[in-house]
């Protein structure tokens, strides 16, 4: 059984272009959680999707930020217009069911130049 | 709402020598508590967890911890540090009640020197 899947693991953007992450998460697994690393800080939560519905996006800026875990597919985060802020490494982790242990993926590194 | 404090930012130990990373949490209801580890350039891997069972857990790699509620603390310990050990330990936080995401404390970075 695969784990999570990321992909890409390293990705670069230009300010003003736009970053989509992917994510696969386990066979069986219809719960997906998005969190982001910043440099000196720990994971912060940003968003929880079951298959598509947007359960909590509390987490998650208001602009230019969004998410979705279609029907068919991985998970995706789209950052549109990135800013250098928006650099760091984001994790995908996913659970079979919502209060179960989160398994995570190996995480995508977003500079932003 | 639900917090993690991790004490110190850097740990260094040497190798053979007791392992203590410190956590404390702020949680309005009975927590389910968490440590993970990150090794450099990779994902985070689920080193053990505290569900409202034994308040003593038992991990991988011969990592446990303690939960005390008096001390709102959830402790990682080792009692021999081995150089695969260094790495960066997060503790975690959710809430037993609703969906469980995770509050994340800020790390500390385990060093180990031969």
């Amino acid at each position: 059984n695969a784990g999570v899947m990321q992909n890409p693991r390293h990705l670069v953007r230009r300010r003003g272009q736009e970053a989509r992450l992917r994510c696969s998460p386990m066979k069986g697994h219809s719960h997906v959680y998005w969190y982001r690393q910043l440099p000196e800080e720990g994971l912060k939560f940003m968003v929880y999707l079951q298959k598509e519905n947007i359960i909590d996006e509390s987490g998650m800026p208001k602009e230019r930020f969004s998410a979705e875990f279609p029907k068919e597919g991985p998970s995706i985060l789209r950052i549109q217009q990135v800013v250098r802020g928006d650099s760091a490494a984001y994790f995908c982790a996913s659970s079979p069911e919502s209060y179960n242990e989160q398994f995570f993926g190996p995480g995508t590194r977003l500079t932003v130049l | 709402a639900q917090s993690v404090t991790q004490l110190g930012s850097h740990v260094s130990v040497s190798e053979g020598a007791l392992v203590l990373l410190r956590c404390n949490y702020s949680s309005s209801v009975p927590p389910y508590l968490f440590w993970y580890v990150q090794y450099p350039n990779q994902g985070l891997q689920l080193l053990l967890k505290y569900t409202s069972a034994a308040t003593l857990v038992k991990g991988i790699n011969g990592f446990e911890a303690e939960f005390k509620k008096s001390e709102t603390s959830f402790h990682l310990t080792k009692p021999s540090a081995h150089m695969s050990d260094a790495a960066e330990y997060f503790c975690a936080v959710s809430s037993p009640s609703g969906y469980s995401t995770l509050t994340f404390g800020k790390g500390t970075m385990l060093l180990v020197s031969p």
